[in-house]
């Protein structure tokens, strides 16, 4: 299974740009990457998903390199309302299905 | 976007009652859908892969007699958690895997089962 490492908190101020960077040395070829949000006792919500150079929506962009052993999630301007825990998943096939392994995401604040 | 739902939210039950959750995904056929267990201040992890029609697969050091997966139709799954005890209470959150129009094929997660057994 594809495994990713993030960092563990991060703290930002109200207006900031936040970026968060996860590894991934391990994806494979087809794996794509998602981010997700999880505020407390909610399920994750889905942010964004890509599988080579940069992908944005209305909340958020993904820029993934070339090698695409890592990825950063940018979140522009940031509010109260984004801190929350943000979790970076590797797609891996198992017998046909696609299962997420959570890490242990990160844990971001955000300071008025 | 895609909603999946949960019922119910919040469950409270006695020690070696079973308590039933159900997932429905609300605008997409779910072929797959996945139940995850998170406890506090913890990661999600996942417990089973539930699959239409068949029997689920369960992960490593998941009792499949004790966390029973039905998925009977193309949009709901059920986990019942049979003869609960304490050490069950958890929160638990289902998945289903579809496709919304402009995205790639992702997971849509419920909004989860919060499950305290006294």
């Amino acid at each position: 299974l594809a495994k990713t490492t993030q960092p563990v908190s991060m703290d930002s101020y109200e207006g900031q740009e936040v970026n968060i960077t996860c590894s991934h040395n391990n994806i494979a070829t087809n794996d794509y990457i998602t981010w997700y949000q999880q505020f407390p006792s909610q399920g994750p919500r889905f942010i964004i998903q890509g599988y080579k150079t940069k992908v944005t929506n209305e909340v958020a962009s993904l820029f993934i390199p070339a090698d695409r052993k890592s990825s950063t999630l940018s979140l522009p301007r940031v509010s109260l309302s984004d801190t929350a825990v943000y979790y970076c998943l590797v797609g891996d096939e198992v017998g046909g299905n696609e299962k997420l392994t959570f890490g242990t995401g990160t844990r971001l604040t955000i300071i008025p | 976007g895609a909603v999946v739902s949960q019922h119910p939210s919040r469950v409270i039950c006695k020690s070696g009652t079973s308590v039933k959750i159900e997932c429905r995904s609300l605008d997409f056929q779910a072929t797959t859908m996945f139940w995850y267990r998170q406890f506090p201040k913890q990661s999600l992890m996942l417990m089973a892969t539930s699959n239409e029609g068949s029997k689920a697969t369960y992960e490593q050091g998941v009792e499949k007699d004790k966390f029973l997966i039905n998925h009977a139709s193309l949009t709901l799954s059920t986990l019942t958690v049979t003869s609960a005890h304490p050490e069950d209470s958890s929160f638990y959150i289902c998945s289903a895997r579809g496709w919304l129009a402009g995205a790639t094929d992702t997971q849509y997660f419920g909004p989860g089962t919060r499950l305290t057994v006294l």
